[in-house]
């Protein structure tokens, strides 16, 4: 089963922005919304972002989603140790009739 | 606030039928706007979702290519409960199991986990 494509890893020092990237394809992120996920260490994942760019209720703005034709991103602006962890995106599939979640991205805060 | 509680063995032999179920508080499972899905993740294979249920005004089932010819989903509205059954699995099915609600074009809630480990 195909997945959304994300770079392995990122980094950044503590007050920094960054950004992970998340491509698809037409019957995914190109026709549907995409939703970001963070997992801490041995915990399920915690939706952080829903409809491209939504935050459900206590998630910080510092999280901020946008989608472009077939490519997703999350941008973490004031980076903070406690962000450290692995992020992905999802995106319900047309063609495949399911949802499709990226490999992963481990962000590591130096 | 919906709260997904899973329960099922964490040893599964070669062959046999892996049976999880997730208990559902805050919500129902005959819902006409959430799905209940299950999802795995390995090391190796990441996440990946398995399928769901969902009501409405009839119970639908939609199941993921790889695993379509063995697994089962099935909601329990007497217990408010979902389950999910594997089978003929494999030291390749050992992995993380999640139940987890979505809503409105997410997933949003997730169940603790269950780690399942295919062994003899």
């Amino acid at each position: 089963q195909s997945v959304l494509t994300q770079p392995p890893s990122a980094s950044g020092t503590p007050g920094q922005r960054v950004t992970i990237s998340c491509s698809g394809s037409s019957s995914n992120v190109g026709r549907n919304t995409v939703n970001w996920y963070q997992q801490l260490p041995g915990t399920a994942p915690k939706l952080l972002i829903y409809t491209n760019n939504q935050r459900p209720s206590g998630v910080p703005d510092r999280f901020s989603g946008s989608k472009s034709g077939t490519s997703a991103s999350l941008a973490i602006s004031g980076l903070q140790s406690e962000d450290e962890a692995d992020y992905y995106c999802a995106a319900w599939d047309d063609r495949l009739i399911g949802w499709l979640f990226g490999g992963g991205t481990k962000l590591t805060v130096l | 606030q919906v709260q997904l509680q899973q329960s099922g063995p964490g040893l599964v032999k070669p062959s046999q039928t892996l049976s999880l179920t997730c208990a559902i508080s805050g919500d129902s499972v005959s819902s006409n706007s959430a799905a209940w899905n299950w999802i795995r993740q390995s090391p190796s294979r990441g996440l990946e979702w398995l399928g769901r249920t969902y009501y409405r005004s009839k119970w639908y089932n939609e199941y993921a290519v790889s695993v379509k010819s063995r697994v089962t989903i099935n909601p329990d509205t007497s217990k408010n409960q979902f389950s999910l059954q594997l089978s003929s699995v494999t030291p390749e099915d050992t992995s993380i199991y999640y139940c987890a609600r979505a809503l409105m074009g997410a997933i949003k809630d997730w169940g603790q986990g269950t780690l399942v480990t295919v062994s003899s």
